[in-house]
């Protein structure tokens, strides 16, 4: 069973520019959620999607925003990127709230450099 | 994040010595999860606690949940090179279904 996927692996913008980056779940699983772990900041809640709604958002501004699809794969976009935009995004799945234990299930990450 | 505190920040300990990593909540916790990460990559599951009192063990890892305290402890027997890397505890602070990380405990362990 393939897990996690995320592309790409690294990714170099420049400020002002966009990023969108991917995720593809685990087979089954309708819940995606986006962290970023920026160096010295630990691993910080982006968003939560579940069965193509947001379901709940960290503290960040708008600018960071996503989408899910009807495969539950998502994306997530970073618009006007800053330099502290720089860091690791990382991807999990989980079979969704009302399943039991939420066990996440995360993906390799995309590396973002902001220049 | 403040309203999980992981201690040590990091810790290296020789080949062959235990050690105790702690994870403490400023709130109730509905579920703890511990996982590890090697440097710039995906975190691995490696436990779930959702009672107060459970204790859980994976090879020579054991994890316990105190309840009542709000924490967590993560207790590594005879350490081996391959335990290097970073253990998150994470928790589901508000049963919203979003788990929220510690600062992590970079762990370094040498032959």
């Amino acid at each position: 069973e393939a897990g996690v996927t995320q592309s790409p692996t690294h990714l170099i913008k420049t400020r002002g520019q966009q990023a969108t980056l991917r995720c593809s779940p685990i087979s089954g699983h309708t819940s995606v959620y986006w962290y970023q772990q920026a160096l010295g900041l630990g691993l910080q809640f982006l968003l939560w999607y579940d069965e193509g709604e947001e379901r709940n958002r960290g503290n960040f501004p708008p600018r960071f925003s996503g989408r899910q699809f009807p495969n539950y794969s998502s994306e997530l976009n970073v618009n006007a990127l800053e330099l502290e935009d720089s860091a690791l995004y990382l991807c999990a799945s989980s079979p969704g709230p009302g399943s039991g234990a939420n066990v996440l299930t995360f993906g390799a990450g995309s590396r973002l450099t902001v220049l | 994040s403040q309203e999980l505190e992981q201690s040590p920040q990091s810790l290296i300990v020789q080949e062959g010595k235990n050690l105790t990593i702690n994870c403490t909540s400023s709130k109730t916790l509905y579920g703890l999860y511990w996982y590890k990460q090697k440097y710039g990559e995906g975190l691995i599951f490696l436990m779930m606690l959702q009672k107060g009192g459970e204790e859980k063990s994976h090879e020579k890892i054991t994890a316990k949940l105190d309840e009542k305290k709000q924490q967590s402890s993560l207790h590594i027997t005879a350490s081996q090179p391959s335990h290097a890397g970073i253990y998150l505890c994470g928790a589901d602070m508000d049963s919203s279904y979003k788990l929220i990380f510690g600062s992590g405990t970079r762990l370094l362990v040498r032959p």
